[in-house]
């Protein structure tokens, strides 16, 4: 069966990085996208951006570009995510998702605080 | 960012029908239609609907989709407790070359 494992919570400092990575099986990891959508404590869902496995082309959102980098790992099926110059407004759970036309199988997410 | 329009709450009574609304503009919903994720408390969302409104194998019937114009609905029959929950709907967005969400509606059952 499909899953999707992202790794632990993590807790930075306003200006720092953070990078998070997400472990595909059950699925040819190539054959599909990699979505990253983030959700802030009580709030709604955002979409951060996607790669594609196969070729690691990325689109990010408008207002994360520059600030993020989506990479993979095709040897070992897994993707990731950095976000660069956190503020705590970047603080919330971190979801990789499989694009297979749709944003199907979700990972368990990642919490991420950004404090001083 | 522009995004989807979804009420932020609807309460309906146990084994009643609920109908949840999206709308959006003709560089999103209108071309796209729009999937629809369920996500209790605490658990990551969960695809129920897709863009064509089509439901994946392990979704129950009591959940469909459908669409007019640039204003998708999912409609869920014979609620039950565990169908308590938050439900998003999203789609790609031609104009802005990227996926975008509604607010989200949290749905009570009485």
């Amino acid at each position: 069966q499909v899953q999707v494992v992202q790794s632990g919570a993590e807790v930075t400092s306003p200006g720092a990085s953070v990078k998070v990575s997400c472990k595909a099986s059950g699925y040819t990891f190539t054959a599909s996208l990699m979505h990253w959508v983030r959700q802030a404590p009580g709030q709604g869902l955002e979409w951060v951006g996607r790669i594609n496995a196969d070729s690691g082309g990325t689109i990010y959102a408008q207002r994360f570009q520059g600030r993020v980098t989506m990479t993979r790992d095709t040897s070992i099926n897994t993707a990731y995510m950095e976000l660069h110059r956190l503020t705590s407004d970047d603080t919330a759970v971190y979801y990789c998702a499989r694009g297979s036309g749709e944003i199907d199988y979700w990972g368990q997410g990642t919490l991420v605080i950004v404090s001083s | 960012q522009a995004g989807l329009t979804q009420p932020p709450s609807v309460s309906k009574d146990l084994r009643q029908t609920a109908t949840l609304t999206c709308t959006g503009d003709s560089s999103n919903v209108g071309n796209e239609g729009a999937a629809w994720l369920q996500q209790r408390q605490g658990h990551p969302p969960k695809l129920l609907s897709c863009r064509n409104n089509s439901r994946p194998s392990e979704i129950s019937e009591r959940f469909s989709a459908s669409r007019s114009g640039n204003t998708a609905s999912l409609t869920i029959t014979g609620l039950q407790p565990e169908d308590e929950a938050d439900y998003y709907c999203a789609t790609w967005d031609s104009s802005l070359s990227s996926w975008v969400f509604g607010g989200g509606t949290k749905l009570t059952v009485l």
